[in-house]
C-alpha cells in the first residue's frame, strides 16, 4: 500500500515557467513533509520541508503548499531553470522512517 | 568531503553469490538508514540504526539481508544468495537523532545480479 501518492510521473516545463508537483497522503500521524531532489547517479538531496502547523513555506524559488484537511501538499518551482531538471520525490514521516512517493521526472526546456 | 560515503559505487554479481556494501555516515550523525531504490521508484526503507542498535527493520528485508553497525560508526549491508530481484540501488543515509527526519543520502551502490 503506497502511503504517499505523487503526481504527475513526468513534467515538461518551459524555462522561466512554474513547475508544480503534487502529493497526497493517508496517514494522519505524519507530521513532517519534505521534498527531495535527485540527479542521475546521485542520492536524493533534501530541498525543502514543512510541518503541518503552517500552510506554506518558501525558500528561494521553491515553495511548499500544505493542505492539512485535504491531506495534500505540493511543490512549486518558480522561474524553472534547465538546471532544475531532475527527479523530485515527496516524502512523509511521523516518528517513523521517511516514506517516499514514486517520483516526478522534471524536464525544463529552453 | 564530509558527506555520506558508500562503497562500492557499482557491484555486478552472479545469482547465488553473497555481496556486502559499506556505508560511512556523516561523522557526528548517530542515526544510519538503508534504503533500496529501483528504476522509476522512490527509495524504500529497509532498516535503521541509532548508534549500534538496529531499531527497525522493514518487512521488505528478507532473511537473506543483514545489516550491522558494530561500533556505531560505519555500517555494512550483506545480501546472501543474491537473486535477480535484488538488483537495485542501495542507498545509505544518516541523520542526527534530534533531527531524525532530516536525512542526508550517499550516492548509493548500484547492484546488478546476473
Amino acid at each position: 500500500q503506497q502511503q504517499v501518492k505523487q503526481s504527475p510521473q513526468s513534467l515538461i516545463v518551459q524555462k522561466g515557467g512554474i513547475s508544480i508537483i503534487n502529493c497526497a497522503y493517508e496517514n494522519t500521524a505524519f507530521d513532517y513533509f519534505p521534498w527531495y531532489q535527485q540527479f542521475p547517479g546521485k542520492g536524493p538531496a533534501l530541498l525543502i520541508a514543512i510541518r503541518p502547523d503552517v500552510s506554506e513555506k518558501k525558500e528561494g524559488r521553491f515553495t511548499i503548499s500544505f493542505n492539512k484537511s485535504a491531506k495534500q501538499f505540493s511543490l512549486h518551482i518558480m522561474d524553472s531553470q534547465p538546471g532544475d531538471s531532475a527527479t523530485y520525490f515527496c516524502a512523509a514521516s511521523g516518528n517513523t522512517p521517511l516514506v517516499f512517493g514514486k517520483g516526478t521526472r522534471l524536464s525544463v526546456i529552453a | 568531503d564530509t558527506g555520506v560515503s558508500q562503497d562500492p559505487r557499482h557491484k555486478i554479481t552472479k545469482r547465488g553469490q553473497n555481496v556486502t556494501f559499506r556505508c560511512d555516515p556523516i561523522s557526528e550523525h548517530n542515526r544510519l538508514y538503508w534504503y533500496r531504490q529501483t528504476l522509476g521508484q522512490g527509495p524504500e526503507f529497509l532498516t535503521y540504526f541509532q548508534n549500534e542498535a538496529q531499531l527497525e527493520k522493514s518487512r521488505l528485508l528478507s532473511d537473506r539481508f543483514s545489516a550491522e553497525r558494530p561500533k556505531g560508526s560505519f555500517s555494512t549491508l550483506e545480501i546472501q544468495r543474491t537473486e535477480q530481484g535484488d538488483s537495485a540501488m542501495y542507498l545509505c543515509a544518516s541523520s542526527l537523532a534530534r533531527q531524525g527526519e532530516k536525512l542526508f543520502f550517499g550516492s548509493g551502490t548500484q547492484l546488478s545480479v546476473l
